[in-house]
């Protein structure tokens, strides 16, 4: 049991790119959700998702696409990445009441 | 939507019990109150959650305010592992899966 998986760790990107910040999770959760956090700062939610399929807007998401295919994954997508997105990133999943699971984290620098 | 209000820092000497005070004076009556922590720069780690009652697991107390405007995670002996910041967390948006993080308090345990 995995928990919540996200690859990679660490990236850096120039500024334009686009890039996939893949997450998994292995628990049949139906939510799940993409955070980022900035130095000194909680976190903030970027998207969110209710089951596969089902996809919503968190408090930061401009800049960011995200989808739902399966229960298993939630891949966030960075269009053309700005230096205003070097952050870190955290997938969480939850099955229901019982609180969230964090992923390790992605720690994304943008040049 | 359940805005939290938690002081920025607090200290705690190794072996007694540490006791975190948060506010959450728009908390409706269908709302959990849910309290995480994160050590250094590592994903969040899920604590303990409560709707009205107190409760308690291995790792924490959680007392509820009868009015339900406040709580106190207690760590009953605390330890130096357990410096780190603390969360305690409201919904968002009508659902108790889609949580929002203030900056929290920053826990630091002294031998």
């Amino acid at each position: 049991n995995a928990g919540v998986t996200q690859t990679p760790k660490f990236q850096v990107l120039k500024t334009g790119q686009s890039m996939t910040l893949q997450c998994a999770q292995d628990m049949n959760h139906e939510y799940m959700s993409w955070y980022r956090q900035d130095p000194g700062m909680g976190l903030r939610l970027i998207h969110y998702s209710v089951g596969a399929g089902i996809t919503d807007q968190g408090e930061v998401p401009n800049g960011y696409n995200v989808s739902r295919s399966t229960t298993e994954d939630f891949p966030l997508r960075l269009l053309s990445a700005a230096p205003s997105q070097t952050s870190v990133y955290f997938c969480a999943s939850t099955g229901g009441i019982g609180g969230y699971t964090f992923g390790s984290g992605t720690r994304l620098t943008v040049v | 939507d359940a805005k939290t209000t938690q002081p920025p820092s607090m200290d705690c000497a190794e072996g007694r019990a540490a006791n975190l005070p948060c506010n959450h004076s728009t908390i409706s009556g269908n709302e959990y109150v849910y309290w995480y922590r994160q050590i250094h720069s590592q994903g969040p780690q899920y604590i303990i959650h409560g709707l009205k009652n107190n409760e308690t697991n291995e790792m924490a107390s959680l007392i509820i305010t009868e009015d339900r405007k406040s709580s106190t995670l207690i760590l009953p002996h605390a330890t130096l592992r357990d410096t780190a910041v603390y969360y305690c967390t409201g919904k968002s948006g009508g659902s108790n899966y889609k949580l929002t993080f203030g900056k929290g308090t920053l826990l630091t345990v002294n031998p």
